[in-house]
């Protein structure tokens, strides 16, 4: 089964800070996703990437930026977090291209911004 | 704006029930439409998923239904089960999108 790890399950940051938020996927996948949870609001794209150093913005980019190096690593960086940002950040990857296809998601990290 | 929406955003059965959650969409070039199931604690994983092709896909419990001229589709769980207790996730995407765009979700609770 494809694996997606998240680092971090719960992180705690201050207002300002810049937040880096890690994701690794053992599986050979070209896509990678940054979505946000928030109760009411469902999944929300954030960024996501097809390929290694390509990106591309969701539905709700501002305030996040990404970087994806290498293939298996797919990070989300908050460049000065906000409360607003406190939520529920997952991570997904799937194997073919476009959204005909499922997603493997990692288990989330909670984000407080304090 | 909301391309998918989910109804109810809670529900309570009592074991034994059926379990039915909706959602309906807006933009039809969407032709894939997936359930995930998500427990507490854990990411959403692929439940269900049906093509536009069928009006209905079944696995064991779990059925969806579609209907593309109301561009409407559903989750049904029968004899539902207090291990099924999760939120439930409906999504939509298809060719020419680059990502799922999912409906808001519902928190199922099935009773002992």
């Amino acid at each position: 089964d494809v694996k997606v790890t998240q680092s971090s399950r719960y992180l705690v940051k201050r207002t300002g800070e810049k937040v880096f938020l890690e994701c690794v996927q053992d599986m050979d996948h070209e896509n990678m996703f940054w979505y946000r949870q928030d109760p009411g609001l469902g999944l929300r794209l954030i960024y996501f990437s097809y390929d290694v150093k390509m990106k591309e913005k969701g539905d709700i980019p501002e305030g996040y930026s990404v970087s994806r190096e290498k293939k298996e690593r797919f990070s989300l960086i908050l460049e000065s977090a906000s409360t607003n940002q406190t939520s529920m950040y997952l991570c997904a990857s799937s194997l073919f291209s476009g959204s005909s296809y499922g997603y493997t998601f990692g288990s989330g990290t909670r984000l407080t911004v304090v | 704006q909301q391309q998918v929406k989910q109804s109810p955003q809670s529900l309570i059965v009592q074991k034994g029930g059926i379990s039915i959650i909706n959602c309906a969409y807006e933009n039809t070039a969407f032709d894939y439409f997936p359930w995930y199931q998500q427990f507490p604690g854990k990411g959403p994983a692929l439940l269900i998923a049906i093509r536009p092709d069928v009006s209905e896909k079944k696995e064991g419990r779990f059925t969806i239904s579609f209907n593309k001229s109301a561009k409407q589709f559903s989750l049904h769980i029968m004899d539902s089960q207090p291990g099924d207790s999760a939120t439930y996730f409906c999504a939509a995407g298809g060719t020419g999108r680059r990502a799922l765009t999912f409906g808001s979700g519902t928190r199922l609770q099935v009773q002992p």
